[in-house]
């Protein structure tokens, strides 16, 4: 059964920081990952998809890496800003259920 | 574009109660459907997903049903209502492939009380 861990549960940062957020699963066989973004009450916005042939995907400030060997991807966040505060899950789709399994997430505050 | 519509925004209800909750995808055809809940202080949960109209896969037992009568259209309901039932629901669609990326809906706080 694929599980998806992320550490820590919950960061704090100063502003200009930068910072690597991390995301484990237990099953090598996915499809891809993806990395979004929760603000409270909201919806969750996607951030970057990695396919499992990438090693990574750039967008902006935000740099994700995948390593599906290992069973690890990081999300490295580059110049933290106040408005970064949120929370960043990360979810795999199982090559061999085509379902999407979520992280429990990391909870990001920057402060100005 | 495509966009992915949910409704109602918030819901307070009694236990016992009934719930229908909407979520509807304009701008692509085909779409895979999702529901899942999001409790207090915890991850994602899964609830339900459907490929196509009629196809229904429930992956928790429990007190809700979900039903997909037209192809773009997904709802998610209880006969009554259980404390339990409280969280954030995210309605979520993605291209039939499993390559796709998910997009979800805005949500639906729901408190059962």
């Amino acid at each position: 059964k694929q599980e998806v861990t992320q550490i820590p549960a919950a960061l704090s940062v100063p502003e200009g920081e930068n910072l690597v957020l991390n995301c484990s699963f237990t099953d090598s066989a996915i499809y891809n990952l993806q990395w979004f973004r929760q603000d409270p009450g909201k919806g969750l916005t996607s951030l970057l998809l990695i396919q499992s042939s990438q090693r990574e995907q750039t967008s902006g400030r935000l740099n994700a890496s995948l390593d599906k060997s290992s069973g690890r991807s990081t999300l490295y966040i580059a110049a933290s800003q106040p408005g970064d505060s949120a929370t960043y899950l990360c979810a795999v789709i199982s090559s061999n259920t085509g379902k999407l399994i979520f992280g429990q997430g990391t909870t990001l505050q920057v402060k100005p | 574009s495509q966009t992915i519509h949910q409704w109602p925004a918030t819901l307070v209800q009694p236990v016992g109660s009934p719930l229908s909750l909407e979520c509807t995808v304009e701008g692509t055809s085909n779409p895979n459907l999702y529901w899942y809940r999001q409790a207090a202080g915890r991850g994602l949960q899964l609830l339900f997903y459907s490929v196509g109209i009629g196809q229904i896969s429930s992956e928790v037992p429990q007190n809700l049903s979900a039903s997909r009568p037209q192809d773009r259209q997904f709802i998610l309901s209880s006969k009554k209502l259980l404390l339990s039932d409280s969280g954030f629901y995210l309605c979520a669609w993605s291209v039939r492939t499993h390559r796709g990326k998910l997009f979800f809906g805005s949500g639906t706080q729901l408190s059962v009380l």
